[in-house]
């Protein structure tokens, strides 16, 4: 069975400081993975998806197959940067849910 | 935009009282999913539907049933709700038919949160 690891339960970084977050993860599959955020008295909403390879608020998250790794980084850490981050895999194979982590909280000190 | 709703924002029960949480998309969503999201646990699957009056059971299942009697409406039931059922709740919808890519994207509702006494 697919899971979804992310060792850090809380991480708290200096205002412009450099974020990782970190997430593994185990399927033999192809996966496809997610970095999904939830801000205070916000809804959780997607962050962004490895297929898009894109950045979002300055966020990116490379997808590293040999490490099983999906880690979100920033360079430069904002305090509306504080949140909780999920990662999140999707198999595709049959399935339709999202095996999520367990989440970090970012706290970005000012 | 996508729309997900849930009926209450918070609520206060009584053990062994049951309970209902409503959830409604708007954007014609196949799949339709209940988690409870707890500090220190994240997000845990409940059930989910991948259309009307279909249902598969999630990860945490116990004490807990679903109702999808029209595509745009999952309904949880917490039968006899007990004080360990406390938590924040979290309904979600997605686009896709399983495995089609692209599609899976989950949009959330602003959850409600459970307190049983």
């Amino acid at each position: 069975a697919q899971r979804v690891t992310q060792p850090e339960k809380l991480l708290s970084v200096f205002k412009g400081a450099p974020v990782e977050l970190k997430c593994n993860y185990s399927y033999s599959g192809s996966p496809e993975l997610f970095w999904y955020v939830q801000y205070s008295r916000q809804r959780l909403q997607l962050l962004l998806r490895h297929i898009s390879r894109e950045s979002i608020k300055g966020f990116t998250a490379d997808l590293n197959k040999g490490e099983t790794s999906f880690h979100l980084k920033k360079p430069f850490a904002q305090e509306e940067d504080s949140a909780m981050y999920y990662c999140a895999l999707y198999t595709g194979a049959g399935s339709y849910q999202l095996t999520f982590g367990k989440g970090t909280k970012l706290s970005v000190i000012p | 935009d996508v729309k997900v709703t849930q009926s209450s924002r918070y609520l206060v029960k009584r053990t062994g009282e049951k309970v209902f949480l409503e959830c409604v998309q708007d954007m014609d969503h196949e799949n339709m999913f209940w988690y409870r999201q707890d500090p220190g646990l994240g997000l845990r699957l409940i059930y989910f539907s991948y259309d009307v009056k279909m249902k598969e059971k999630g990860d945490i299942p116990e004490g807990y049933s679903v109702s999808r009697e029209k595509k745009e409406r999952f309904s949880l039931i917490l039968e006899s709700a007990s004080t360990n059922q406390t938590s924040m709740y979290l309904c979600a919808s997605s686009l896709a038919a399983s495995g089609l890519r692209g599609q899976e994207t989950q949009y959330f509702g602003p959850g409600t949160r459970l307190l049983v006494l």
